[in-house]
């Protein structure tokens, strides 16, 4: 299958820095791409989608000023976490989907685990 | 509001002892509900896509199954190695988006 990658894949920082994730598709054309959190034993939970060229699309909840998201080519999305706070350490997945179908299968990156102190 | 319930949330198996794990699913209009298999400290990996009622789909040792309130995974004479959690997720019509699973955190011990 397709290969999705992220990096970093761990990052520590501290309160009030911002952080970015790259996230990169390594052998395909990435039309959209989708950010998700983890939390620990819960479930991913959709942050946003991104389609290439055009502003992302939050899920309600989900500051958008405060969660960046940047899908400037066809391969590569950035999330820049902005003036990170304790409760804002997480497992950080992004995904890829060469298409615009629903039906097309998403790639889902290794995940970035972000600790804030 | 579109949910997708999986249970256990945890479960111990034996080498060779077979089992399912069940995905109950609330979501207008599913279009295609999906099996991952997720190891710690890893993004999913993508298994089965379900589409209709009825469909059935197998890769090695695991099956999935559809019916149009749940999806099973079965899984037959489990390995070490097939230790993972196992999350299902949903895509309704209404939301456009996959709606995961807390998922099932499946242990097989030789």
């Amino acid at each position: 299958g397709a290969v999705v990658s992220q990096h970093p894949s761990r990052v520590i920082c501290k309160s009030g820095t911002s952080v970015k994730i790259e996230c990169r598709s390594l052998d395909f054309q990435a039309t959209t791409m989708f950010w998700y959190r983890q939390f620990p034993k819960q479930s991913l939970m959709l942050m946003a989608t991104s389609n290439e060229g055009s502003k992302a699309t939050y899920e309600q909840g989900v500051e958008k000023d405060k969660f960046l998201i940047n899908h400037a080519s066809l391969t590569l999305s950035t999330l820049t976490v902005t003036s990170a706070h304790p409760e804002d350490s997480s497992f950080y997945i992004c995904s890829a989907r060469g298409g615009a179908d629903w039906n097309n299968e998403q790639f889902f990156g290794p995940g970035t685990r972000l600790t804030v102190l | 509001e579109d949910q997708v319930t999986q249970s256990p949330e945890a479960l111990r198996l034996q080498e060779g002892e077979s089992s399912s794990l069940n995905c109950s699913y609330t979501v207008s209009g599913l279009r295609g509900l999906f099996w991952y298999r997720q190891d710690p400290g890893k993004g999913p990996e993508f298994l089965f896509t379900l589409y209709s009622a009825g469909e059935e789909k197998e890769k090695e040792r695991l099956k999935a199954t559809l019916t149009k309130k749940e999806s099973f995974l079965h899984i037959t004479a489990p390995k070490p190695e097939d230790s993972a959690t196992y999350l299902c997720a949903a895509y309704g019509g209404a939301t456009n988006k996959l709606i995961f699973g807390t998922g099932t955190l499946l242990a097989v011990q030789p």
